[in-house]
């Protein structure tokens, strides 16, 4: 089983609309959780934290599910600069490794 | 807004040369990464670095990788002989704390001929 999975899209959704997906992780020590969005060739960029509460930033709700080891992403009023790899993002251990999924593609369409 | 800097943004290179890849993490950090990711796959964990010491590596991390805080700001990885399949983008990253957000600086694009 892979470490973090994730669908990888692509995700067409139209300018506006919202879109969810989510991923899976396999290691149930995992403590940290984040999204990170990607664009083409350049640095993961932070999108946000996840914790078990759920939690929300602006157009963007993030939630973990402990029990199924699985985080969601929602985005809400899509717009065509959203477009990117969404990268969910799981820290393992104290010493803050990271385990990347592939990557969720989402293109927003006019 | 500070942020990580690395340098070059791209480095062609010779099979078989040392390669120096450098970093100036954000100021306040103390820990420190390296991550790797080749053309079209995921973003790969190399090391973890915090008070001037390796604190986890990962199997690609080999004999040849070595990393170094030579000064207060710069963080590198040197590649001692470099392999064809070395050729990635490398990302320096840095954090306050082990289990808190990382902040990716730019990348590296090493290119291995």
């Amino acid at each position: 089983r892979k470490e973090v999975e994730q669908d990888p899209g692509p995700f067409n959704v139209p300018e506006g609309a919202t879109v969810a997906f989510n991923c899976t992780y396999s290691n149930s020590a995992s403590q940290s959780f984040f999204w990170y969005r990607q664009d083409c060739r350049k640095e993961p960029k932070l999108l946000m934290s996840v914790y078990s509460s759920g939690n929300e930033d602006g157009r963007f709700t993030a939630q973990l599910n402990r029990a199924s080891q699985y985080i969601s992403l929602l985005i809400r009023d899509s717009k065509l600069s959203d477009s990117a790899t969404y990268l969910c993002v799981v820290n393992v251990d104290s010493w803050g490794k990271l385990q990347f999924g592939a990557g969720t593609q989402v293109v927003v369409t006019p | 807004e500070p942020e990580v800097t690395q340098t070059p943004s791209h480095q062609v290179t010779q099979m078989g040369q040392e390669v120096i890849l450098r970093c100036v993490p954000i100021s306040n950090h103390l820990y420190f990464y390296w991550y790797r990711q080749i053309l079209g796959q995921k973003v790969e964990f190399l090391v973890s670095f915090y008070n001037n010491e390796i604190s986890e590596k990962s199997e690609i991390f080999d004999d040849q990788f070595s990393v170094e805080r030579p000064d207060g700001s710069n963080f590198t990885l040197k590649i001692r002989s470099t392999k064809l399949e070395d050729s990635a983008m490398y990302f320096c990253a840095s954090s306050t704390q082990g289990r808190v957000e990382q902040f990716f600086g730019p990348g590296t694009r090493l290119t291995v001929l």
